[in-house]
Formats: C-alpha cells, structure tokens, sequence
C-alpha cells in the first residue's frame, strides 16, 4: 500500500493567516492526489482534486500543488468556517488517505 | 441535488453479518463508480470497497478482503455491503461515497452520505 504521510498533525492559526499543510507519498503517484475537509460531526468534504483542480462551488482562498511525492494544499487567508480536520487521499493504486491535519483558529 | 442516504448499521456480535444499503437520488447512478470509506471513532479515513458502474470490476481493502462484498443495483439506484465475520475492529461510521467516473481507480470522492454506525461487540 502507498503511505501518506501529512503534517503537521494538529495545527493553531489565527483568522487571516496563510495556511499550509503538506503531504508526501511513498512513492510517486503523479497527480492522483485529493483534499478533503471534515467538519466535527460531517461527513467529509472534497476540496482540491487531482492535486490542484479546486472543485466547484469551493472557496477560491483553498489551493493545491505538486507532484510525485510532495504535495501542498494552502488557504489563502483562514476564514472561522474553515476549523475542520483536512485530509489528503491518493488513488494512484488502492486508495489511502493521510492521517489528518486537525486546524484550529488561535 | 445529489443525495446518499446510508442504513442498515447497528449493534453486531463478533462474527456475525451485517449488510449496509445506500440510496442514491439526484444523479444517473449507473454512470459512477461507488465506494464505500469507513471511519473508526476518533480516528482517520479509511477506504474500504469500491465498484465500478457495470458492477464489472471491484476493489477491497485488505482488513476486508475475503469477508466483505460490495454490490449494486443500478436499477434501484442502491449500493450495498455485504460484511461478514464482523470484527471489532471493523467498528466505524461507514460512509457511501460517489465516484467521479466509471472506474473504481479513479476514486475521488466527490459527494459523501452521512453515514451509518456499525459497532460490533459482544
């Protein structure tokens, strides 16, 4: 199986500030990389698929990038709404998903 | 709209079987892959099963492989789970999820249900 490996774990930001969390594979999977957003007690949400397409009707301030084994996903300036745990998801071979990025407004 | 309403979950005995329906409205539902991700309490996301359009081709975990069996039936717009020699491990919110395309390896999840619990203890 393709580890993801997100970081960082937990995050503390304040409203406004530029955002990043990163995942990297254990090998390359080219673009076949997803963002979900996971509100407490909501079903996940998909944000940014195939490494940079943001989806429609998602918020112009998230954005992705990279390739291979590194990848980025940003928000632009962090809004209250955004307090929810991020994960990452590749499907280059059986889907795996990172272990979460849990964000919280400081 | 589209729409996934997951049922079927419960409270199950180590061992026994268990099968989880999901109800699809607001799509052409025989155009997209199914899949379903579970999510143990506190913890990550993990997929589980996929199934592409035709039911032709499918896809397993491999905590599940052997003992659970994914299906559809395009014309009642459902997706299934067939889960057998239940563990306690496989306690989790399980969620049906909606493919962007036919394949099962193309699996970004676009839309998700809510969710139904499976607890399986003695």
């Amino acid at each position: 199986d393709i580890q993801m490996t997100q970081s960082p774990s937990s995050l503390s930001a304040s409203v406004g500030d530029r955002v990043t969390i990163t995942c990297q594979a254990s090998q390359d999977i080219s673009n076949y990389l997803n963002w979900y957003q996971q509100k407490p007690g909501k079903a996940p949400k998909l944000l940014i698929y195939d490494a940079s397409n943001l989806e429609t009707g998602v918020p112009s301030r998230f954005s992705g990038s990279g390739s291979g084994t590194d990848f980025t996903f940003t928000i632009s300036s962090l809004q209250p709404e955004d307090i929810a745990t991020y994960y990452c998801q590749q499907y280059d071979n059986l889907p795996t998903f990172g272990q979460g990025t849990r964000l919280e407004i400081k | 709209e589209v729409q996934l309403v997951e049922s079927g979950g419960g409270l199950v005995q180590p061992g026994r079987s268990l099968r989880l329906s999901c109800a699809a409205s607001g799509f052409t539902f025989d155009d997209y892959a199914m899949h379903w991700v579970r999510q143990a309490p506190g913890k990550g996301l993990e997929w589980v099963s996929g199934i592409s359009w035709n039911s032709g081709s499918t896809g397993y975990a491999d905590s599940v492989k052997g003992r659970f069996t994914i299906s559809r039936d395009n014309a009642k717009n459902s997706l299934y789970l067939q889960m057998n020699s239940l563990r306690a491990e496989d306690t989790a919110l399980y969620y049906c999820a909606k493919a962007g395309a036919r394949i099962v390896p193309a699996a970004t999840f676009h839309r998700w249900g809510q969710g139904t619990l499976v607890t399986v203890s003695s």
